[in-house]
């Protein structure tokens, strides 16, 4: 399984633009990047899922370089609600289960 | 995800009872897991099902059972409770896609508290 390593927290403010980035140096050929946000007591929520190269949604960006051992989530104008903790998940699906979550990024973002 | 619920919400109970946590989901998803989150940490897999007939433990599996009733219906049982299964316990679905891995559904949650 594909260990994963990222910021245990970041500050921002409101309007900027955020960047979070995981690495994941031992990822295996068939592993997906997905990122999910947490809000306190509440359940993780998908944000974004990519294999390679850039993937787009209403909600965020996310960025995967061509060795694909680090990618990076981007949140463009962030706002107060986007304050959460967002994890980076590594791995694959098939025929058993093959993902860990790490202890995730810490997003405080200020007026 | 109002599509996947459990229940009960919150629960508070004495060290060495039976505890059954349950979670139902509408979203017709076939996978199923039961997760436990302690504070300031990430969550960790306790059990998964990936069909009605299929229960497979997941990394902290000891002193957890689970049954997985029906498509929509998996319970998570602490047959003696201790205090050091107080924690956050959350619910997921997801069903295979056709490209990319799963994406999970997860539930509210159920904050127990054993004393």
């Amino acid at each position: 399984l594909a260990k994963t390593t990222q910021p245990i927290s970041m500050d921002s403010y409101e309007g900027q633009e955020v960047n979070i980035t995981c690495s994941h140096n031992n990822i295996a050929t068939n592993d997906y990047i997905t990122w999910y946000q947490q809000f306190p007591s509440q359940g993780p929520r998908f944000i974004i899922q990519g294999y390679k190269t850039k993937v787009t949604n209403e909600v965020a960006s996310l960025f995967i370089p061509a060795d694909r051992k680090s990618s990076t989530l981007s949140l463009p104008r962030v706002s107060l609600s986007d304050t959460a903790v967002y994890y980076c998940l590594v791995g694959r699906m098939d025929s058993s289960y093959k993902l860990i979550f790490g202890s995730g990024t810490r997003l405080l973002v200020r007026p | 995800d109002a599509d996947v619920t459990q229940t009960p919400r919150n629960r508070i109970t004495k060290t060495g009872k039976r505890i059954m946590l349950e979670c139902s989901q509408t979203k017709g998803h076939d996978r199923m897991y039961w997760y436990r989150q302690d504070p300031g940490l990430g969550l960790r897999l306790i059990y998964y099902s990936f069909d009605v007939k299929d229960i497979n433990k997941g990394e902290i599996s000891d002193g957890y059972s689970v049954s997985r009733q029906a498509q929509a219906k998996f319970s998570l049982s602490l047959e003696s409770a201790i205090p050091n299964q107080t924690a956050l316990y959350f619910c997921a679905t997801s069903d295979p896609p056709s490209g990319g891995t799963d994406t999970q559904y997860f539930g509210p949650g159920t904050r127990l508290t054993v004393l």
